[in-house]
């Protein structure tokens, strides 16, 4: 069953703007990560956030987890054209198996 | 580049018919895959896992004569999509892990199939 639920939906900016995603999920966790997925491909993984960590940065993104509000957030800053794709926030279950969330799917206009 | 192989990218066939797709580790073994499935504009759901040298364990709902998942080597699980439907074109997305990497799971590229 889908743990993670992405909001919002849908996100559309300009270039240059910075994008937020947010991701809640119900049970524990080890770490969560972040995937991207451009139309009709596969997954690419952007980041991991362990339990036990609060940030992390990784080029023009920025993740924060909170493990009190069981939630997770994902900021794309100085967002590009190339930017657009759905994110997904992911956790594992059971051996290395991931459970996604719903998704947001990403617009950057030029 | 790639670490997981998938193949094909994407399939026509008629209903009825049965469709094969590959996933293969390109060069670390994978004792276990993962198999997802992926309607239009929503999230991946977790079909199968793919266990090298025995069943594969089905997610709820999972019919498990219908998504024949077969682990043949270290290197390669194939998913069979059999006697296919219109209601079987999905896009279909295999994964494997990797240890001593962070990020652990590596992910196809996905395989599209549409049922006529």
């Amino acid at each position: 069953s889908q743990q993670g639920e992405e909001d919002p939906q849908a996100l559309s900016i300009q270039e240059g703007e910075n994008a937020t995603m947010n991701c809640s999920y119900k049970t524990s966790i080890n770490n969560l990560q972040w995937y991207r997925q451009n139309s009709g491909r596969g997954l690419v993984h952007l980041i991991l956030i362990r339990s036990n960590e609060r940030e992390k940065h990784s080029g023009r993104l920025r993740v924060t987890l909170d493990t009190s509000k069981k939630s997770s957030s994902l900021l794309i800053t100085a967002s590009r054209a190339a930017d657009t794709a759905s994110y997904f926030c992911a956790n594992e279950v059971s051996g290395y198996a991931l459970n996604f969330g719903k998704g947001t799917s990403l617009l950057v206009t030029p | 580049g790639a670490v997981v192989s998938q193949h094909p990218s994407w399939v026509i066939c008629k209903s009825g018919t049965s469709v094969k797709i590959e996933c293969r580790s390109l060069d670390f073994q994978a004792t276990t895959m993962f198999w997802y499935r992926q309607f239009p504009k929503q999230s991946l759901m977790l079909m199968a896992t793919s266990n090298e040298g025995s069943k594969a364990t089905y997610e709820q709902g999972v019919e498990k004569d219908k998504f024949l998942i077969n682990h043949a080597s270290l290197t390669l699980s194939t998913l069979t999509v059999t006697s296919a439907h219109p209601e079987d074109s999905s896009f279909y997305i295999c994964s494997a892990p990797r240890s001593g990497v962070e990020e652990k799971l590596f992910f196809g590229s996905g395989t599209q199939l549409s049922v006529l």
